[in-house]
């Protein structure tokens, strides 16, 4: 099956610090990635619809300015949390679109979490 | 939005019967896909539908496309230890041409030896 890698698979950063995430297909072009958040004990919430080439679609109720996304290529997407708190630890799970198998390939995860 | 019911919320089962869960809704879905997710790490796709009432089987898992387009279940025949984990239904809307996927709340299974 195809594969999706994330960095890093995990970080700890301090209050107010920024952190980047990278989702890379690495054996597809995507011109669609995904992002989503996962709580402990909870499912995965879609927080955007990352584009190649042009901004993102965000969620209801997910802050674009807080949660950057730029997907530069089709083999790349980053999501940068910009001034982290501790509510925003989470583990942050991207999928990359295979279009010629219309089928979603999700990454490991990244477990982030703000001290 | 949009919401999958998915049930149980969880399993505690031993270790040869059969489990079953399901997904409802109450939009209409083009595509159903079930998942499933050990802990720390990414989902991964064990089987996807396709077609309304479509049965499809993976070795000892079994799902199915509701007929109304708006629930799916998976079945799994003599469980096995190594079938723990999170269990995720997800839909892509028939409105959608983005993709997007709906999840379900996931079902946690755990297998007893």
């Amino acid at each position: 099956g195809a594969v999706v890698s994330q960095h890093p698979s995990w970080v700890i950063c301090k209050s107010g610090t920024s952190v980047k995430i990278e989702c890379r297909s690495l054996d597809f072009q995507a011109t669609t990635m995904f992002w989503y958040r996962q709580f402990p004990k909870q499912s995965l919430m879609l927080m955007a619809t990352s584009n190649e080439g042009s901004k993102a679609t965000y969620e209801q109720g997910v802050e674009k300015d807080k949660f950057l996304i730029n997907h530069a290529s089709l083999t790349l997407s980053t999501l940068t949390v910009t001034s982290a708190h501790p509510e925003d630890s989470s583990f942050y799970i991207c999928s990359a679109r295979d279009p010629d198998r219309d089928e979603q390939f999700f990454g490991p995860g990244t477990r982030l979490t703000v001290l | 939005g949009q919401q999958l019911n998915q049930s149980p919320q969880s399993m505690f089962i031993q270790e040869g019967e059969d489990v079953s869960m399901n997904c409802t809704s109450s939009s209409i879905f083009n595509t159903w896909l079930w998942y499933k997710q050990d802990p720390g790490e990414g989902p991964v796709l064990l089987i996807a539908l396709y077609k309304a009432g479509e049965l499809t089987s993976n070795g000892r898992l079994t799902a199915q496309f509701g007929i109304t387009r708006k629930d799916s279940f998976l079945n799994i025949s003599a469980s096995i230890p190594s079938d723990v984990g999170i269990y995720f239904c997800a839909g892509q809307l028939r409105s959608s041409n983005t993709g997007k996927l709906i999840f379900g709340q996931g079902t946690t299974l755990q297998v007893k030896p």
